[in-house]
């Protein structure tokens, strides 16, 4: 079944640790990308990559870091600097700024 | 800086009539436009984008440069397509030199019977 694939789809995390988010896609694309949804305020763009071993700060990237090792995966990490860090994480990817291709998500609760 | 304003974030008509949400946007270069659905318990999905200038599940949408705008339009609105709409924005290709996506906050669209 190809796609993209996020895990896992539910996490709980106690304040002051971080927390690193699956995001592994067999599409063979370039970008992907990190948007967290929250209610009312639509999907906002955390980071952004176009190539392996580079990636670009979105709009709300303070408190997380991602990584871009290998094509297939997008790791992002929601650090204890993230004031608040309950939502939900969408990844994406896509080829060519064409059709982005998104997975199921994952909700993270601080507890 | 690429922005993607949607003013209504709700929306409700009956089956039958037609439906208009709105999408504005503001990018200084050559933008690129989409309009992304996800209905209930599925995954966010490209609907239509306007190079393509289709007409998909009975919705078109069409850029307007000068007003800044990428209407999505249907003539009869169906049941089934209650659910947020998304509009989207990325510079378009030229190179591939920048692939930054940016999304409205979205319309929720729920047609009554």
């Amino acid at each position: 079944d190809g796609g993209i694939t996020q895990s896992p789809k539910y996490l709980f995390r106690k304040e002051g640790q971080n927390v690193t988010l699956s995001c592994e896609q067999n599409l063979n694309h370039d970008a992907m990308y990190w948007y967290r949804q929250d209610p009312g305020q639509g999907l906002r763009l955390i980071y952004y990559s176009q190539i392996v071993n580079d990636f670009q700060k979105g709009d709300i990237a303070e408190g997380y870091s991602v990584s871009r090792e290998k094509k297939e995966s997008f790791p992002l990490t929601v650090t204890s600097a993230q004031k608040n860090p309950t939502a939900f994480y969408l990844c994406a990817s896509s080829f060519d700024s064409r059709e982005a291709f998104f997975g199921q998500g994952t909700r993270l609760t601080v507890v | 800086a690429q922005r993607v304003t949607q003013p209504e974030k709700l929306l409700s008509v009956f089956k039958g009539a037609p439906v208009e949400l709105k999408c504005n946007y503001s990018y200084s270069g050559s933008p690129e436009l989409f309009w992304y659905v996800q209905y209930s318990r599925q995954r966010l999905q490209l609907l239509l984008r306007h190079i393509s200038r289709e007409s998909i599940k009975g919705f078109t949408a069409d850029l307007n440069k000068g007003e800044t705008s990428f209407h999505l339009k249907k003539p009869f609105a169906q049941e089934e397509d209650s659910a947020m709409y998304y509009c989207a924005l990325s510079p378009a290709n030229s190179g591939g030199s920048n692939y930054k996506l940016t999304f409205g906050k979205g319309t929720l669209l729920t047609v009554n019977p």
